[in-house]
């Protein structure tokens, strides 16, 4: 059964620092991995997706790696900004022919000014 | 850019009242979703929907809930009988191909039942 957990739970920053937002998962045998932004009481963004081929996928600021043979994402953030205070989510495919995901808990991210 | 809308975007309801959840998916999208987010707790999977019929469901989506897809556009969510312990956020997504390639998820607003 594929589980998902995201460290650390909660992350407080300076404006302007680069950090990393970790994921892994349990079963290696997905084909993508989905990057999501969520902010309080709102519904979820999607950042990235990266498919099990790449080993790296960029958006702006943003950069997600993929290790599947450890089970391992990272989401990158450079110089980071107030406006990425949020909670990111990353989710897999579960094993199942559906496409339904599985989510971690979330890094929830405060930038300070 | 195509998005999921979902309708209302909060509903109080009294336990025991039934609800629906409503949602238009991206209309070129074939798989749809509903999934649900308590308060402080992973977002988890209720139900997928393809080809007119349930594909998946979760252990959470007993017979006390339903989905239908009366129309070409509209995706809806159904608790018959709500209880205390549904409040939640409720989040509708579609994407437009599962398995390999680029097969993004899209995700509504959601929906914040609170059941009292």
């Amino acid at each position: 059964k594929q589980e998902v957990t995201q460290i650390p739970a909660a992350l407080s920053v300076p404006e302007g620092e680069n950090l990393v937002l970790n994921c892994s998962f349990t079963d290696s045998a997905i084909y993508n991995l989905q990057w999501f932004r969520q902010d309080p009481g709102k519904g979820l963004t999607s950042l990235l997706l990266i498919q099990s081929s790449q080993r790296e996928q960029t958006s702006g600021r943003l950069n997600a790696s993929l290790d599947k043979s450890s089970g391992r994402s990272t989401l990158y953030i450079a110089a980071s900004q107030p406006g990425d205070s949020a909670t990111y989510l990353c989710a897999v495919p579960s094993s199942g022919n559906t496409g339904k995901l599985i989510f971690g808990q979330g890094t929830t991210l405060q930038v300070k000014p | 850019e195509p998005e999921v809308t979902q309708t209302p975007s909060h509903q109080v309801t009294q336990m025991g009242q039934e609800v629906i959840l409503r949602c238009v998916p991206i209309s070129n999208h074939l798989y749809f979703y509903w999934y649900r987010q308590i308060l402080g707790q992973k977002v988890e999977f209720l139900v997928s929907f393809y080809n007119n019929e349930i594909s998946e469901k979760s252990e959470i989506f007993d017979d006390q809930f339903s989905v239908e897809r009366p129309d070409g556009s509209n995706f809806t969510l159904k608790i018959r009988s709500t209880k205390l312990e549904d409040s939640a956020m409720y989040f509708c997504a579609s994407r437009k191909y599962r398995g390999e390639g680029n097969t993004e998820a899209f995700f509504g607003q959601g929906t914040r039942l609170t059941v009292v």
